[in-house]
């Protein structure tokens, strides 16, 4: 079965770390575009980072130079790696699949989801 | 913060077609294909349309999508009570050099 299963969120005092996880089955994280997206308590959407499948990112302006995103093609698993948080990190946090194959940018497969709340 | 703007609400009763708009701008549905995501209350957002008007595997064909110019819709036909959820339009921006998505509706089952 094609899935993806988030771990690692919490809370975290303001100016913390935390790093998250995906891990991916029935599909190979390193052969596909990785996508995070978040979504605060209440609101939309919001795309935070890419990992393509050559290697190269992107991410959101709102988390460029505190966030990073990997993964490791041993364990079939995506990262984000969040630092220097703030209160409006606070979101679950989904990692999900681009659509294989095509140009479309949707996201085909999404993991359940990981709350993270930055609060002291 | 989302670059995509959607209604806030749509309503409709059972057997009835709603339409949800998306309005973007050159850089992202202008030139870039749209999505739309159903998330239900509580749970993870899932594909319902990709490529402007492509269903998914899966997918009732109660939900349309297509696209002109820099705007997208989302129509649900035979409307059912458990269509009620949040509808998202996303696409690719080329300016911003990421996803963005919709402000996102609430469809409501009268």
């Amino acid at each position: 079965e094609v899935q993806l299963v988030e771990s690692g969120g919490g809370l975290v005092q303001p100016g913390g770390s935390l790093r998250l996880s995906c891990a991916a089955s029935g599909f190979t994280v390193s052969s596909n575009y990785m996508n995070w997206v978040r979504q605060a308590p209440g609101k939309g959407l919001e795309w935070v980072s890419v990992l393509y499948s050559g290697g190269s990112t992107s991410y959101a302006d709102s988390v460029k130079g505190r966030f990073t995103i990997s993964r490791d093609n041993s364990k079939n698993t995506l990262y984000l790696q969040m630092n220097s948080l703030r209160a409006e990190d606070t979101a679950v946090y989904y990692c999900a699949r681009d659509e294989p194959g095509g140009n479309s940018d949707a996201f085909d497969i999404w993991g359940q989801g990981t709350m993270v709340t930055v609060s002291s | 913060q989302s670059v995509l703007t959607q209604p806030p609400s749509a309503s409709g009763t059972p057997g009835q077609r709603v339409t949800i708009s998306c309005s973007g701008s050159s850089s992202n549905i202008g030139r870039k294909t749209v999505n739309w995501y159903q998330q239900v209350s509580g749970t993870a957002p899932k594909l319902l349309i990709y490529s402007n008007n492509q269903r998914p595997s899966g997918v009732p064909d109660r939900f349309s999508g297509a696209k002109s110019g820099t705007s997208a819709s989302l129509a649900i036909s035979g409307l059912q009570s458990e269509d009620e959820a949040d509808y998202y339009c996303a696409a690719w921006d080329d300016s911003l050099k990421g996803s963005v998505f919709g402000t996102g509706t609430k469809v409501t089952v009268l």
